[in-house]
């Protein structure tokens, strides 16, 4: 069965830069059609997609988060990885990852890991 | 980008009765949205793709309809456990996005 993991650290200061690795199992980003993308939720709020990236390397984000993030895979660890650079309290957030096709929505989803940033 | 607008924001029924979710886009997304639920604490399940096809498992009394900018959510016969928060998303363009969500309690 399809599964993910998010991992990564639980606080970061401002200004600094999130690396959270998305490990995942059941399926291969070799595949064609076969997507990964990170979807964040801040305390009490909705959800907001943040990047995605395809089987073929094929990357989209967020424009209200342009220049900050940047969305990669390692095929041979089965993983994905995001970054988010200069980071500010309001990033503060749980942050999901999760499994979709290009004719789908995203269907299976990791528990996702809260961040805080602060001081 | 198109915007995802959920009415009402809060909805409270109580079992056994019938609710109704609404989405509404800002632009013609064709069928391309998909409904979730999510209760405290855990990520969001998805209950409806494209629309109108409900996920591998979810039961009967889950159903959805619309086309182009309208979409409801309908809850047949409210069971205890679906008392939680719905968001709908679209998939039709980049970039993107989510409703706000509706809270339905009981």
């Amino acid at each position: 069965q399809i599964t993910l993991e998010e991992s990564g650290p639980t606080l970061v200061k401002p200004t600094q830069t999130l690396t959270l690795t998305c490990t995942f199992s059941g399926f291969s980003l070799n595949t064609g059609g076969v997507g990964v993308g990170w979807i964040r939720q801040p305390p009490g709020k909705a959800l907001e997609w943040l990047a995605l990236i395809w089987w073929s390397g094929e990357a989209h984000y967020s424009p209200s988060l342009t220049g900050r993030l940047n969305i990669d895979k390692d095929t041979s660890k089965n993983q994905v990885v995001l970054t988010m650079t200069n980071m500010d309290p309001v990033d503060t957030a749980t942050y999901y990852c999760a499994h979709r096709l290009d004719s789908r929505h995203f269907d299976y989803w990791g528990r996702g890991t809260l961040v805080t940033v602060s001081t | 980008e198109v915007v995802l607008t959920q009415s009402p924001t809060t909805l409270s029924l109580s079992p056994g009765e019938r609710a109704t979710l609404s989405c509404r886009a800002s632009q013609n997304i064709a069928g391309h949205l998909a409904w979730y639920q999510q209760k405290a604490g855990q990520a969001p399940r998805l209950l409806i793709n494209d629309a109108s096809n409900r996920a591998t498992g979810i039961p009967a009394r889950f159903s959805g309809s619309g086309s182009g900018t309208d979409f409801t959510l309908t809850i047949n016969s409210l069971e205890p456990e679906d008392f939680a928060v719905y968001y709908c998303h679209h998939r039709s363009s980049w970039p993107l996005t989510f409703g706000q969500g509706t809270r339905l309690e009981i």
